[in-house]
C-alpha cells in the first residue's frame, strides 16, 4: 500500500530558528512530490513541486528537497516568522496510480 | 483573480438529507477533485473529472455523487447513504490530468455538519 508519512504532528519553535519538516512515502516509484501550507479552515496552497527527476526547488526562505531512494522528502524553512504558523502537508503522486496520496500534515507553531 | 469558489462555507444536514456543494473554478481547468478531510487527517480523494461529462470515482464515493455537465463547475451532492458526512470538503483542480505533474489548485473549503 502506498503511504505519505509526516512526523513530527506538531511541532512549536521559537522566532528566528531555521527547521526542517519530513515526509516519507512507501514507493519509490514517484512522480512527483508537493508541499502544502494550510491555515486553519482554509483551503491548501500549493509551496513546492518537485518533479522526480529533480533534486529540490526553492522558493524564499523554503526549500523542498526529494531523494527517492530513501523514500523521503524535506522541507526546510529558513529564519522562520511567526506568520509561518500553520499545517504543512505533503502529497506524493505515484506513477502507479497517478492519484495523489496526502500525509497527515505537521502542525507548525513559530512563537515570537 | 482567477481561483476556485466553493459555497457554502458551512452547511447543517438533518438526518435523511441530501446536499449539494458548489465548486466552480475561472482557471480554465480541465481537471477537477473533490477531496474530504477529517480532523487530524490527510485529504481523501472522492470523485475527479479529467474532463467534461465525465467523472471517476476516487476512494470513498460511496454515498457521494457529482456531475461535470460545465468546464468551470463541479458540483458535490452528499446523500443520505453517506452514514458519516461530518466533514471539511475541499474542491481541487489542475489543467489537466494530476499525471501531468501541473500544480494542483484549491477552494477555500465547505464545512459540513450533521444535526
Amino acid at each position: 500500500k502506498q503511504e505519505v508519512t509526516q512526523i513530527p504532528a506538531a511541532l512549536s519553535v521559537p522566532e528566528g530558528e531555521n527547521l526542517v519538516l519530513n515526509c516519507s512515502f512507501t514507493d519509490s516509484a514517484i512522480y512527483n512530490l508537493q508541499w502544502f501550507r494550510q491555515d486553519p479552515g482554509k483551503g491548501l496552497t500549493s509551496l513546492l513541486l518537485i518533479q522526480s527527476s529533480q533534486r529540490e526547488q526553492t522558493s524564499g526562505r523554503l526549500n523542498a528537497s526529494l531523494d527517492k531512494s530513501s523514500g523521503r522528502s524535506t522541507l526546510y524553512i529558513a529564519a522562520s516568522q511567526p506568520g509561518d504558523s500553520a499545517t504543512y502537508l505533503c502529497a506524493a503522486l505515484f506513477g502507479s496510480n497517478y492519484k495523489l496520496t496526502f500525509g497527515k500534515g505537521t502542525l507548525l507553531t513559530v512563537n515570537p | 483573480d482567477g481561483g476556485i469558489t466553493q459555497s457554502p462555507k458551512y452547511l447543517f444536514r438533518k438526518e435523511g438529507q441530501n446536499v449539494t456543494l458548489s465548486c466552480e473554478q475561472n482557471l480554465n481547468h480541465d481537471a477537477m477533485y473533490w477531496y474530504r478531510q477529517d480532523p487530524g487527517q490527510g485529504l481523501r480523494l472522492i470523485y475527479y473529472s479529467q474532463i467534461v461529462n465525465d467523472f471517476q470515482k476516487g476512494d470513498i464515493a460511496e454515498g457521494y455523487s457529482v456531475s461535470r455537465e460545465k468546464k468551470e463547475s463541479f458540483p458535490l451532492t452528499v446523500t443520505s447513504a453517506q452514514k458519516n458526512p461530518t466533514a471539511f470538503y475541499l474542491c481541487a483542480s489542475t489543467e489537466d490530468g494530476v499525471v501531468s505533474g501541473n500544480t494542483i489548485y484549491f477552494g477555500e473549503g465547505s464545512w459540513l455538519t450533521v444535526v
